[in-house]
C-alpha cells in the first residue's frame, strides 16, 4: 500500500519566514509533485519531479522551490513566506509506467502565513 | 492547451437520488481522465479512471469524445458519497502531469 507522508499537518509561519515543507513516499516512484489547493481554484500544480535532482516548474511557481536530494523525499520551499501563500499544500507521487497514471496523495500540510 | 472544466461548484441531492457530476476537457490528442475523491478530513484519493472501465462505490464514469466529457454518475446516491469530487486529465504514458478541474462538492441530504 502506498504511504506518502507529509511533515506537518498545521503549518503558522510569519510573513518573511524561509519555510520547509517535506513530503516522503515509501513506493519507489520516481514522480513527486506539490500542489496547492484553494476554494473555488481546485488543484493547482507548483513543482514537480521525474527523478532525483531534477525539477520542472508547474503553473504556479512563483515564490516556490524545491529540492529533490533522494528518491523518497521531495521539500517545498518558500524563500520569504507571504500571506497570499497562505493554503493547502498537498504531496503526491506516482510512477513512470505505460497506461494509467495514478497519484497518490498526503494528507497536506495547512500552512497559515500571518 | 489541456483543460478541464467542471460547472458545477456545488451539487447537492436526497438519497436515493441519482447524481451526475459533470466534466468537460480540452485536449488536443487522446487524453487519460480520472475522477479524484476527497472525503471530509481524508486525502485525496483515486476514485476511477477511464481505461479501467471500472465501478467504484456504484459510480461510472464514460469517455465521451465526440462531446469531449468524463461525467461522473451514480443511479442511487448515498450519505457516504458526500466529499469533493475533482476531474482530472493527461497526456498518455506514466509520466504525464495531472490537470485538475476546480471540483464539485457533492451534498447527499437524509
Amino acid at each position: 500500500d502506498v504511504k506518502v507522508t507529509q511533515s506537518s499537518r498545521y503549518l503558522v509561519k510569519r510573513t518573511g519566514e524561509k519555510v520547509f515543507l517535506e513530503c516522503v513516499q515509501d513506493m519507489d516512484h520516481e514522480n513527486m509533485f506539490w500542489y496547492r489547493q484553494d476554494p473555488g481554484l481546485g488543484l493547482r500544480l507548483i513543482y514537480f519531479s521525474y527523478d532525483v535532482k531534477m525539477k520542472e516548474k508547474g503553473d504556479i511557481p512563483e515564490g516556490y522551490s524545491v529540492s529533490r536530494e533522494k528518491k523518497e523525499r521531495f521539500s517545498l520551499i518558500l524563500e520569504s513566506a507571504s500571506t497570499n501563500q497562505t493554503s493547502m499544500y498537498l504531496c503526491a507521487s506516482s510512477l513512470i509506467s505505460g497506461g494509467a497514471n495514478t497519484q497518490y496523495f498526503g494528507p497536506g500540510t495547512r500552512l497559515t502565513v500571518l | 492547451a489541456q483543460r478541464v472544466t467542471q460547472p458545477e461548484k456545488l451539487l447537492s441531492v436526497f438519497k436515493g437520488a441519482p447524481v451526475e457530476l459533470k466534466c468537460n476537457y480540452s485536449y488536443s490528442g487522446s487524453p487519460e481522465l480520472f475522477w479524484y475523491v476527497q472525503y471530509s478530513r481524508q486525502r485525496l484519493q483515486l476514485l476511477l479512471r477511464h481505461i479501467s472501465r471500472e465501478s467504484i462505490k456504484g459510480f461510472t464514469a464514460d469517455l465521451n469524445k465526440g462531446e469531449t466529457s468524463f461525467h461522473l454518475k451514480k443511479p442511487f446516491a448515498q450519505e457516504e458519497d458526500s466529499a469533493m469530487y475533482y476531474c482530472a486529465l493527461s497526456g498518455r504514458g506514466g509520466s504525464e502531469k495531472l490537470v485538475f478541474g476546480k471540483g464539485t462538492k457533492l451534498t447527499v441530504n437524509p
